[in-house]
């Protein structure tokens, strides 16, 4: 059964901050994913990250995916009150076409403090 | 923008009472999900659909609950007998097989509250 950690699952920071929130999985995958949830709303997605190695950045926010480790990182640089949120990385454990399963960690309560 | 629509945003009834949750999936998306997702357990996936074939619905409580896909453009969720624990948010999203760069777009949920 693939198993998704993150932690940490609680991150209370400061603006102008950096923090990295990390995702673990259990099975190998080439394709993960990265959502952000507001409180009462829906999941909006952030990141694809395809291969080992894959980069991608959006604003403040960086994710990348190494596959050997099996981790994938969320990187939040210079934290500003906007980005307090819930993450969740996914995982699909099957290397085939988007639409697959996922399988989704705990998520990670972001809260950025003036 | 395309979007995953789902009906009732949100539900009250009394247990015992059969609730059907509807999704409409994007346009030309071919695999369709359902979640739920509560505090305790966090995000489930409780069925998928690929071309309108179910393909998994293990993670589905089979003497109550059912899902459907009776056309391309519409997906529901059944609860008969609902119950006290069903209470959660119940997500749709919807994806395209086709594309491997996309992820899976969700809908904005149906809040579901079984008194």
């Amino acid at each position: 059964e693939l198993k998704v950690e993150q932690n940490p699952l609680f991150l209370s920071m400061q603006e102008g901050k950096n923090y990295t929130i990390y995702c673990n999985y259990s099975t190998t995958s080439d394709r993960l994913y990265w959502y952000r949830q507001d409180p009462g709303k829906s999941l909006e997605s952030l990141f694809v990250l395809l291969s080992n190695g894959a980069v991608k950045q959006e604003g403040r926010l960086m994710a990348s995916l190494d596959t050997k480790a099996r981790l994938s990182t969320l990187h939040i640089t210079a934290a500003v009150h906007d980005l307090s949120a819930t993450y969740f990385c996914a995982v699909d454990p099957l290397f085939e076409t988007s639409g697959s399963r996922l399988t989704f960690g705990e998520g990670t309560q972001l809260t950025v403090n003036p | 923008d395309a979007r995953v629509t789902q009906t009732p945003r949100h539900k009250v009834t009394e247990m015992g009472q059969e609730v059907t949750m509807r999704c409409q999936p994007i346009l030309g998306h071919n695999t369709v999900f359902w979640y739920r997702q509560t505090m305790m357990q966090g995000l489930e996936l409780l069925a998928y659909f690929r071309n309108r074939a179910p393909l998994d619905d293990s993670g589905m409580p089979k003497d109550r609950f059912s899902a459907e896909m009776p056309d391309a453009t519409l997906a529901t969720l059944k609860i008969q007998p609902s119950e006290p624990r069903d209470s959660a948010v119940y997500f749709c999203a919807s994806g395209r097989t086709a594309n491997s760069n996309q992820p899976q777009h969700f809908g904005d949920g149906t809040r579901l509250s079984i008194l």
